[in-house]
């Protein structure tokens, strides 16, 4: 199975501030990477797919870059509503595994 | 999009479940979708996909000969039959409406069911 593997697994921002999440892949996945926002006690909801095409709908803070082994979720500006569990996916091949997954909080 | 997951319950080791997935807000049958689960406090797992027809269906490897995803179409509905059950297998499962272009992804969430199994 290919691992997912995310860093950090957690940190800590303050509204406004630019926030990058890492992914890496124990092997190459070409641009097969999704990434999810999970709000406590809430479904996933999906951010960005393809590692960089944005979710109709999703504020165009977030965003993706990355392609092979590593990828980067980005939030340029920081907002209140951003705080949970972050989770990136590759759909390479299955099983389809998820990242342990980065818990922001908002200062 | 709305998609709402019943079923879930408590049950003891070895025993079964079948829990659903009622969809609507959009035509279900030309959509692939999949199960994915989060064990209390961990992170998610996809389970199990099945393809708008039916025709391609795909297992983890820890759910594989002992679950069986299926759907109908008419009814815009979606299943996983849940036996031989073990206490790992203790968690939230959500149903999702998958993409799958050259890629996939999962779109849209139902807000889960949680199976406990446990004596």
């Amino acid at each position: 199975d290919i691992q997912m593997t995310q860093s950090p697994s957690s940190l800590s921002a303050s509204v406004g501030d630019r926030v990058t999440i890492g992914c890496r892949a124990s092997q190459s996945i070409n641009s097969y990477v999704n990434w999810y926002q999970q709000i406590p006690g809430k479904a996933p909801k999906l951010l960005i797919y393809a590692a960089s095409s944005l979710q109709s709908g999703v504020p165009s803070r977030f965003s993706g870059s990355g392609s092979g082994t590593d990828f980067t979720l980005t939030i340029r500006s920081l907002q209140p509503e951003d705080f949970g569990t972050y989770y990136c996916q590759q759909s390479y091949i299955t099983p389809y595994t998820f990242g342990q997954g980065t818990k922001l909080e908002i200062k | 999009v709305q998609l709402v997951e019943s079923g879930g319950g408590l049950v003891q080791p070895g025993g079964s479940l079948r829990l659903s997935c009622a969809a609507s807000g959009f035509t279900f049958s030309y959509y692939d979708m999949s199960w994915v689960r989060q064990a209390p406090g961990k992170g998610l797992e996809w389970v199990s996909y099945i393809s708008d027809g039916g025709g391609t269906i795909q297992y983890a490897g820890s759910v594989k000969g002992r679950f069986s995803i299926s759907r109908d179409n008419a009814k815009k509905s979606l299943y996983l039959e849940m036996n031989s059950l073990r206490a790992e297998d203790t968690a939230v499962y959500y149903c999702a409406r998958t993409i799958k272009g050259w890629e996939l992804h999962f779109d849209y969430w139902g807000q889960g069911t949680l199976v406990t199994v446990s004596s």
